[in-house]
């Protein structure tokens, strides 16, 4: 069964570092996401690609993140200079064209 | 976005039947119920999805009443392996590029 996929599963990094976290969405689906979840808290939307652009973000995605969908299977999410508050997981997820959303296991953002 | 309220925690013992209830009071007409299933460490796994009366697959069954007003997922047997949050979700099930907003969830323990 084909499946999202995230590198790395853990990231440790410098606060005001940059970077950079992939994902491989599943390879007939059109739109992608990624979603952030604080240890202990609920699921949060950052932003929507469809069609090599954004479609919508959410309050949280702010200048310092960015997307990009630099071939035909990788899909990245950017932060620019990282903050203690942006330790979480981060979750990819792509789904045909029905809301079917299928996740990633994530990966593991650790700012110190 | 319809707002869902569902219980924080529930536990069970192994082999009964778990039933969680959704309310979701302002439901619109385009609005489809749909449960989410999240392992520790997990990105969310689509479970269920339906629209009116009783959907089934090989995992849950949903039932919705004729108002729509609330769901109930029901897990037939639970095993130790179903020990997951669950969360409800209402929104646009046809349109591919909505973002899923997670509430609190459900907290399901399974005991031996």
């Amino acid at each position: 069964e084909p499946e999202v996929t995230q590198t790395p599963s853990h990231q440790v990094t410098q606060m005001g570092q940059e970077v950079i976290l992939r994902c491989v969405p599943i390879s007939n689906h059109l739109y992608f996401y990624w979603y952030r979840q604080i240890l202990g808290q609920k699921v949060e939307f950052l932003v929507s690609f469809y069609n090599n652009e954004i479609s919508e973000k959410s309050e949280i995605f702010d200048d310092q993140f960015s997307v990009e969908r630099p071939d035909g299977s990788n899909f990245t999410l950017k932060i620019r200079s990282t903050k203690l508050e942006d330790s979480a997981m981060y979750f990819c997820a792509s789904n045909p064209f029905i809301n079917e959303q299928f996740f990633g296991p994530g990966t593991r953002l650790t700012v110190l | 976005l319809a707002k869902t309220t569902q219980p924080i925690s529930m536990d069970s013992y192994e082999g009964q039947e778990v039933n969680i209830t959704c309310s979701h009071n302002n439901i619109a007409t385009n609005d489809y119920i749909t449960w989410y299933q999240q392992f520790p460490s997990q990105g969310p796994r689509f479970i269920i999805q339906g629209y009116k009366t009783k959907v089934t697959n090989e995992v849950a069954s949903l039932f919705i009443p004729a108002d729509r007003k609330s769901s109930t997922l029901s897990l037939p047997r639970v095993s130790l392996s179903d020990t997951a949050v669950y969360y409800c979700l209402v929104g646009d099930g046809n349109s591919g590029n909505t973002p899923l907003v997670f509430g609190k969830g459900t907290r399901l323990s399974v005991i031996a």
